[in-house]
């Protein structure tokens, strides 16, 4: 049961412009939400979080936005820098914080 | 900056083998986690590890696997005996657990490659 989704596997955009990254949720109960960001052949890095009180957090290119009602988040990130190619995955830690559920990550690739 | 430290990056070993893959994790931090990526895959949950004690395992956590944390700073994953699916990147993690320490900070990985 994948509780959390990512349904694109791939992005391309251009350098400078923004990047969106979408991620979805089945578990009313979650209150917490992580993005990590992953190089090939590295552990995931975590980039930024939002919790379930707030709508938006950000911090500095990067934003997240949270819609509970739809229980959807977003990442926005601009303006997008070749630097940012990776692949980023959304996560989102149990309710007892035993285990974080991981969507299945979106591969962004930023065009110099 | 602290950081998860894993040991070795990179690990071959045949079919069959034990294998033990250890990772250091920030200091003061209190949950530790094992996840694994096989290539081209999603990332899996193995284990989390909590005051001496395995606090949740995933259905792929059986019994050739078990988790240990030593002396207070090592906290190791053992692998019985290695079968060809094992063959993945083993990624360690550790979570402070104080209010506003949500975030699981992961180590760079061992990748496992068993023949």
């Amino acid at each position: 049961d994948q509780q959390v989704k990512q349904n694109s596997p791939s992005l391309s955009v251009q350098e400078g412009r923004i990047s969106i990254l979408n991620c979805d949720y089945t578990n009313s109960m979650f209150d917490y939400f992580l993005w990590y960001k992953k190089y090939p052949a590295e552990g995931p890095t975590f980039l930024i979080s939002i919790s379930s009180i707030k709508d938006k957090n950000e911090d500095g290119r990067f934003t997240v936005f949270l819609n509970k009602s739809a229980k959807h988040l977003s990442l926005h990130i601009v303006p997008s820098q070749p630097g940012d190619s990776a692949v980023y995955f959304c996560a989102a830690p149990s309710n007892t914080g035993n285990q974080f559920y991981f969507g299945t990550g979106t591969s962004l690739t930023v065009i110099p | 900056e602290p950081e998860v430290t894993q040991t070795p990056s990179h690990q071959v070993t045949q079919m069959g083998q034990e294998v033990i893959l250890r990772c250091v994790p920030i200091s003061n931090h209190l949950y530790f986690y094992w996840y694994r990526q096989i290539l081209g895959q999603k990332v899996e949950f193995l284990v989390s590890f909590y005051n001496n004690e395995i606090s949740e395992k995933s259905e792929i956590f059986d019994d050739q696997f078990s988790v240990e944390r030593p002396d207070g700073s090592n906290f190791t994953l053992k692998i019985r005996s290695t079968k060809l699916e094992d063959s993945a990147m083993y990624f360690c993690a550790s979570r402070g657990g104080w209010v506003g320490g949500s975030e699981a900070f992961f180590g760079q990985g061992t990748r496992l490659t068993v023949v």
